[in-house]
């Protein structure tokens, strides 16, 4: 069964740096999100994408943040100066429009920022 | 706006007792509703999924819930818990019909399940 799949599966990183964590969607699916979950907390949305651009993002999602398509698989979300607030499970999603609005997860990023 | 409330932040059942998770939520067209289980350290896994139709709707592990739109709610129900049910459960809703944008899941704050042996 085709699933999404999320690299690394745990980052650890210096404040201040950059990272981008990497996101496969399923090959025929065409939206696209980022969800966050700070530890302990709910899940929240991030930032969707469709078409080859943002189409909705959340009040967390500031000028730090940014996504890509690269190519015809990749999804990525960058993260230009980590802060130690960063630290959280990513989840990436994505979403075959003809099925609903079922999103299918990834397993999940950690992000770890010192 | 959209907003999902999970009244009860934990919960402890014994194994082999019933189980019932409380999801409210406020929506402003027809919700497209979801329950997902994250055990620790892990992803978010479907239990189940409601837009229409019966409003009684079977998931995987044994899980069902209830849509009762007259209370804006979205029970998940399990008949016998067994241990390895002990997990987080988190409600979400967001919309079925996609418009290219506005799409997200609005999730609760979660219920963590614990199972006494």
């Amino acid at each position: 069964e085709p699933e999404v799949t999320q690299t690394p599966s745990h980052q650890v990183t210096q404040m201040g740096q950059e990272v981008i964590l990497r996101c496969v969607p399923i090959s025929n699916h065409l939206y696209f999100y980022w969800y966050r979950q700070i530890l302990g907390q709910k899940v929240e949305f991030l930032v969707s994408f469709y078409n080859n651009e943002i189409s909705e993002k959340s009040e967390i999602f500031d000028d730090q943040f940014s996504v890509e398509r690269p190519d015809g698989s990749n999804f990525t979300l960058k993260i230009r100066s980590t802060k130690l607030e960063d630290s959280a499970m990513y989840f990436c999603a994505s979403v075959d429009p003809r099925a609903g609005n079922e999103q299918f997860f990834g397993p999940g990023t950690r992000l770890t920022v010192l | 706006a959209q907003s999902v409330t999970q009244p009860d932040i934990h919960i402890t059942v014994s194994e082999g007792a019933s189980l019932e998770l409380r999801c409210n939520y406020s929506y402003g067209a027809t919700p497209y509703l979801f329950w997902y289980v994250q055990s620790p350290g892990q992803g978010l896994q479907l239990l189940l999924k409601y837009f229409s139709g019966d409003t009684l709707v079977q998931g995987i592990k044994g899980f069902e819930a209830e849509f009762k739109r007259s209370q804006s709610s979205f029970n998940l129900r399990k008949p016998s818990v067994h241990w390895s049910d002990a997990a987080e459960y988190f409600c979400a809703v967001g919309p079925y019909i996609l418009t290219g944008g506005g799409n997200k899941l609005t999730f609760g704050t979660g219920t963590q399940l614990k199972v006494e042996l």
